[in-house]
C-alpha cells in the first residue's frame, strides 16, 4: 500500500506562470517531507523540507506547503522557468526511529517557453 | 563538496551474472541507502544500512543482497541478473539517528539484463 502518493504523472505549465505540485500521505508518523528534483540520467537532488511543526517553507522561487490535518502537502514554484522541467519527487520520513525515505511515484513536470 | 560516488554510470550484464554495485559517499555519514527507479513506480527501497555491517531489509530485497564493511562503502549484488531487475539504481547516504535528514544520492547506475 502507497504511504506517499503523487497522483499526478504529468503537469504542463508555460513559463513565467506558478507550477503546483501535489502529495498526499497516510501515514500520520511521518513528520518530516522532502521534495527532491531529478533529470534524466542523474541522481535525484534535493530541493527544499518541511517539518510538521510548520505549514510553510520557503527558499527563493520553491515554497512547500503542509497541510497535517488533510495529509497533504505542495511545492509552489514560481516563477515556471523552463530549467524546472524535471521529475518531482515527494519523500516522507519518521524523525523517531531513524526509518528511511518513502517516495512518491513522482510527477514529471514540463515548463514550456 | 558533499559527494556520493557510484561506481558505473551504465553496465550492461548478462541473464545469471553475479552483479556487484558499488557506492562510496566521503561525508562520514551513518546511514546509506540503495534504491531502484522505474517509469511509473517512482524510487523503491531495496536495503539500507545505518551502520557497519548492518544490513535492513527494505520493500523489494529480493533477488539482491548487501555488504557493508566500511563506513563510506555501501555494495548492492544482484545474485544472479535476471532481465527484470533492468533499472536505474540510486544510492544514497545521510546523516544521524533520525529521520529528518536529507538523504544525498549519487548520479546513478543504468544497469541493463539481456
Amino acid at each position: 500500500d502507497q504511504q506517499v502518493k503523487q497522483n499526478s504523472p504529468s503537469l504542463s505549465v508555460q513559463e513565467g506562470r506558478i507550477s503546483i505540485l501535489n502529495c498526499d500521505y497516510t501515514n500520520s508518523m511521518f513528520d518530516y517531507f522532502l521534495w527532491y528534483k531529478k533529470y534524466p540520467a542523474e541522481g535525484p537532488t534535493f530541493l527544499i523540507s518541511i517539518s510538521s511543526i510548520k505549514d510553510k517553507n520557503e527558499d527563493g522561487r520553491f515554497t512547500v506547503f503542509l497541510n497535517k490535518s488533510a495529509k497533504h502537502l505542495s511545492l509552489h514554484i514560481v516563477p515556471s522557468q523552463p530549467g524546472d522541467s524535471a521529475v518531482y519527487f515527494c519523500a516522507a520520513s519518521a524523525s523517531t526511529g531513524n526509518t528511511p525515505l518513502v517516495f512518491g511515484k513522482g510527477t514529471r513536470l514540463s515548463v514550456i517557453a | 563538496d558533499v559527494k556520493v560516488t557510484q561506481s558505473s554510470r551504465y553496465l550492461v550484464k548478462r541473464t545469471g551474472e553475479k552483479v556487484f554495485l558499488e557506492c562510496v559517499q566521503d561525508m562520514d555519514h551513518e546511514n546509506m541507502f540503495w534504491y531502484r527507479q522505474d517509469p511509473g513506480l517512482g524510487l523503491r527501497l531495496i536495503y539500507f544500512s545505518y551502520d557497519v555491517k548492518m544490513k535492513e531489509k527494505g520493500d523489494i530485497p529480493e533477488g539482491y543482497s548487501v555488504s557493508r564493511e566500511k563506513k563510506e562503502r555501501f555494495s548492492l549484488i544482484l545474485e544472479s541478473a535476471s532481465t527484470n531487475q533492468t533499472s536505474m539504481y540510486l544510492c544514497a547516504s545521510s546523516e544521524g539517528a533520525s529521520g529528518d535528514a536529507e538523504a544525498f544520492f549519487g548520479q546513478g547506475t543504468r544497469l541493463t539484463v539481456v
